[in-house]
């Protein structure tokens, strides 16, 4: 069955660094592309990044471009979301998601269960 | 980047109700739009993708309607298991963005 598991979540100090991993199973993981969605404490849901199959195209909101990196590894079947110069805004569940392409469009299918970065001095 | 807002944000409903969520978007998206479910503590599931199309597994007391800017997420004979909150997003165009939500509560 898919499953997508993040890790790597964690309490970290404004302008502190911190790299979350997202690992894939159950699916051709080199057929999709991947999203990370964050959720802040009580708030909605802000869709942040995606990577494409091959990694080789990105892209990022505006409020953490420049400052977050998302990677992948297929042959780990893995997607990795570097975060740097942190601050309390970005504090939140992020989750990783399949994202799914069809004559219907992209939609979120599959999602992981979120790790939570707290961010705070 | 195009916004998405629900209405209401929250409503409060009886088991065996039928409830209407609307979803509008500032511009036309044609068909790109997703519903989705969350449970407290829970990851979002997909209930509606292409505004219309069930996904797989979900119950078809679920149904979404709409094109273009305005959208619809009806839950027939609500159950206690849908009590919950929606979020509809878009797929139009990158950034993806999500509405606000709507929490369904128990009357």
């Amino acid at each position: 069955q898919v499953q997508l598991v993040e890790s790597g979540g964690g309490l970290v100090k404004p302008g502190g660094s911190l790299t979350l991993s997202c690992t894939a199973s159950g699916f051709i993981f080199d057929d999709f592309y991947i999203s990370w969605i964050r959720q802040a404490p009580e708030k909605g849901l802000e869709w942040i990044s995606h990577i494409n199959n091959s990694g080789k195209t990105t892209y990022y909101t505006d409020s953490v471009k420049g400052r977050f990196t998302v990677s992948r590894d297929n042959a780990k079947n893995s997607v990795y979301l570097q975060m740097k110069s942190l601050r309390g805004a970005d504090t939140a569940i992020y989750f990783c998601a399949r994202q799914y392409y069809d004559g219907s469009g992209f939609r979120l299918d599959y999602w992981g269960q979120g790790t939570l970065v707290a961010v705070s001095s | 980047d195009i916004q998405m807002t629900q209405s209401p944000s929250s409503l409060s409903a009886s088991v065996g109700d039928r409830v209407t969520i609307t979803c509008g978007a500032n511009e036309s998206i044609e068909n790109y739009l997703n519903w989705y479910q969350q449970k407290p503590g829970k990851a979002p599931k997909l209930l509606i993708f292409g505004a219309s199309s069930l996904e797989s597994g979900v119950p078809s007391r679920f149904s979404g309607s709409g094109s273009g800017t305005d959208f619809t997420l009806t839950l027939n004979s609500l159950q206690p298991e849908d009590f919950a909150t929606y979020y509809c997003q878009q797929s139009y165009s990158t950034p993806w963005t999500f509405g606000q939500g709507t929490r369904v509560e128990i009357k």
